[in-house]
């Protein structure tokens, strides 16, 4: 199995609609983070939560909500889906320890029609 | 806040060719810096990360990057690329408390035959 593993895989949506990408690890890491990515322009930090009672906004929270069920565990919700959503939204995690760098799943590619 | 630029946006190389990707970071104090890897339909994959220490660091796939302060730039290199190099690659840098990793725009490697 996969350390983070994100679902959906693909994922097409009216606008308006509400969403909710899933993501899930068994590193054991306390952090998780939500970034979409955009061609051109990297990854941008959506949410990030550094225990399940710590959640944070990124760059870019506006649309977006979050969900820490459990240490493994971190949802990311899009109360009605607008088309400039459209991206590959993924889930990262980390240690505590700066250096440690994140471990990230494989991607939800996610259309907003 | 820290911020990254990756001034190529797409590299061809020869296979066999070295190869180096720039990175150029905008950071007050010491930097953590990483170089991410991601395969096409993949998540990001670590590949070498930099703390402290000796500023010249090793990671996988026979790759290596190296901190120089007084530029301000973490680039990584690769002797003889193999085909299966090509792939898009990300600089990374994070701050003391790993809340905030802001990731360059990335630059696409193509490896010609």
């Amino acid at each position: 199995d996969a350390d983070v593993t994100q679902t959906p895989r693909n994922r097409i949506t009216k606008t308006g609609k509400r969403i909710m990408l899933e993501c899930s690890q068994t590193k054991g890491h306390d952090r998780m983070y939500w970034y979409r990515q955009d061609p051109g322009l990297g990854l941008r930090l959506i949410y990030y939560s550094f225990d399940v009672k710590d959640i944070n906004k990124g760059e870019i929270s506006d649309g977006y909500s979050v969900s820490r069920q459990a240490q493994a565990k971190f949802s990311l919700s899009l109360e009605s889906a607008i088309p400039n959503q459209t991206a590959l939204y993924f889930c990262a995690t980390s240690p505590t320890v700066p250096s440690g760098g994140y471990t990230f799943g494989s991607g939800t590619r996610l259309t907003v029609v | 806040a820290q911020s990254v630029t990756q001034p190529d946006i797409h590299i061809t190389v020869s296979e066999g060719a070295s190869l180096e990707l720039r990175c150029n970071y905008s950071y007050g104090a010491t930097p953590y810096l990483f170089w991410y890897v991601q395969s096409p339909g993949q998540g990001l994959q670590l590949l070498l990360k930099y703390f402290s220490g000796d500023t010249l660091v090793q990671g996988i796939k026979g790759f290596e990057a190296e901190f120089k302060r007084s530029q301000s730039s973490f680039n990584l290199r690769k002797p003889s690329v193999h085909w299966s190099d090509a792939a898009e690659y990300f600089c990374a840098v994070g701050a003391a408390n790993n809340n905030d990793m802001r990731f360059g725009a990335g630059t696409r490697l193509t490896v010609k035959p």
